[in-house]
């Protein structure tokens, strides 16, 4: 792919508990979006950035996530007093060309989070 | 209301036989479609992609087709191979480049038998 990692793969967490979730693309890419992949769904959108800026934040479920990217190369993800309904893979992608040229976005691994 | 629509949890198919895979959208501003797949503990694989501009894309052998009139696409993977199996993702963008995020249907599970 384009080179995105993500950090931790898997995390448990106990109900109440602060997470936070990195992604870290190679450099060069501007745009970047986090997405929610629950069990047995499709992934979710839930937040981009254009560098810094975090230009869409609508997909976020509540007031408990929060994203930030401040030098515009890695993001973090953090969701505060964890629930169980938080519990999903979060993946981040970044749009960039293939070798055939076709405009793509790539994903990293995900983090598994699993909230007890 | 979904969007993106995979109306076909899983697929089982025979090893060198051709696969379809089906996806149908509502949303008439989509004008970028690609195909995912995914195999556990990984993230999504980029497969092949299509620009609303065009009617079919094939690379290998994989080939999407796009209906526009009917909002319906397909992958089409001939000859199907057991590492084949995954799930399959349809997404769909109305943004093409750095601005658009993916809408994805729920996926399609695949299963190639020897």
């Amino acid at each position: 792919g384009a080179g995105v990692s993500q950090s931790p793969r898997y995390k448990v967490a106990k109900r109440g508990q602060d997470v936070a979730l990195r992604c870290d693309p190679i450099s060069g890419h501007v745009s970047l979006f986090w997405y929610q992949q629950a069990l047995g769904q499709g992934p979710e959108f839930l937040t981009y950035f254009q560098n810094e800026a975090q230009l869409d934040k609508s997909g976020l479920p509540s007031d408990r996530f929060f994203a930030e990217r401040p030098e515009g190369s890695v993001s973090t993800l953090k969701i505060q007093r964890t629930q169980q309904e938080d519990s999903a893979v979060y993946l981040c992608a970044v749009w960039a060309l293939t070798s055939g040229e076709e405009e793509t976005q790539y994903f990293g691994p995900g983090t598994r989070l699993l909230v007890l | 209301d979904q969007q993106v629509k995979q109306n076909s949890p899983s697929l089982s198919v025979q090893e060198g036989r051709i696969s379809i895979l089906n996806c149908d959208y509502t949303n008439s501003m989509f004008d970028y479609f690609l195909w995912y797949k995914k195999y556990p503990a990984e993230g999504p694989t980029f497969l092949i992609s299509i620009s609303s501009i065009k009617d079919k894309n094939e690379d290998g052998r994989f080939t999407v087709f796009l209906n526009k009139s009917a909002k319906h696409l397909s992958l089409h993977i001939v000859p199907s191979q057991p590492g084949d199996s995954a799930v399959y993702f349809c997404a769909a963008s109305d943004r093409r480049g750095s601005q658009g995020n993916l809408i994805f249907g729920k996926g399609t599970k695949l299963s190639v038998k020897p």
